[in-house]
């Protein structure tokens, strides 16, 4: 079926470096997605989103990109903290607002 | 604004026994989602709701777990008889109407089933 998945199961990144996720997904109808951050033992938390008709979208530290060429999502997060440290999560959404979530990706930063 | 609120935060159960989950969203928030997070997984959806309608339930496994927003505001989950393979966090997460909108999550109701 249709899936949204991720390249790297964990990402070790130095504090200050840029960190950079990426996510790929195959259902070319998504028109909305969504990157999660969870902390252990908490519910994931939205960090930005983007619609199909855009390609890059910013925030505070972080950039969504969009290539709908190839199906691919990516999350930048600038001058990365330990506070950054947590499973991301990329999300696609149809109709209905169906949410699906890929397995994601560890980010582990280093003091 | 309050978030959403879920009870109990963390459960353990006996295989064959049965458990219940419950849920109230952000107010004003007319869908509310049920999700299972499997260790190492994202999380995966079992029932979408609409107000009190069901909007998707494709992924619930209907012969054991069951899931009601009566009013369409507070929601429980059930699953009877529990398995081993049901152990999991269980997410709970709603959002206003429209295409497209943020979905806020509860902290989850970790089940332990032994």
């Amino acid at each position: 079926g249709e899936s949204v998945g991720l390249h790297l199961p964990t990402l070790s990144v130095q504090e200050g470096d840029n960190s950079i996720i990426n996510c790929a997904y195959s259902n070319s109808a998504s028109d909305y997605f969504i990157w999660y951050k969870q902390e252990s033992g908490k519910g994931p938390q939205f960090i930005i989103d983007i619609r199909s008709n855009m390609d890059k979208r910013q925030g505070q530290r972080v950039t969504v990109l969009l290539n709908k060429t190839v199906k691919h999502l990516s999350l930048q997060i600038a001058a990365t903290q330990p506070g950054d440290s947590a499973v991301y999560f990329c999300a696609e959404t149809g109709g209905y607002q169906k949410v699906t979530f890929g397995t994601g990706t560890k980010l582990q930063v280093i003091p | 604004e309050a978030g959403v609120a879920q009870s109990p935060r963390y459960k353990i159960i006996e295989k064959r026994q049965s458990v219940a989950f419950w849920c109230n969203p952000i107010s004003g928030h007319a869908t509310l989602y049920w999700y299972q997070q499997i260790l190492g997984q994202g999380p995966k959806l079992l029932i979408q709701f609409q107000n009190n309608g069901v909007v998707d339930d494709s992924q619930l496994p209907k012969d054991r777990f069951s899931a009601e927003r009566l009013k369409g505001v507070d929601s429980t989950l059930k699953i009877q008889p529990a398995k081993l393979e049901d152990s999991a966090v269980y997410l709970c997460a709603s959002s206003l109407t429209g295409t497209g909108t943020e979905a806020f999550f509860g902290q989850g109701t970790r089940l332990t089933v032994v």
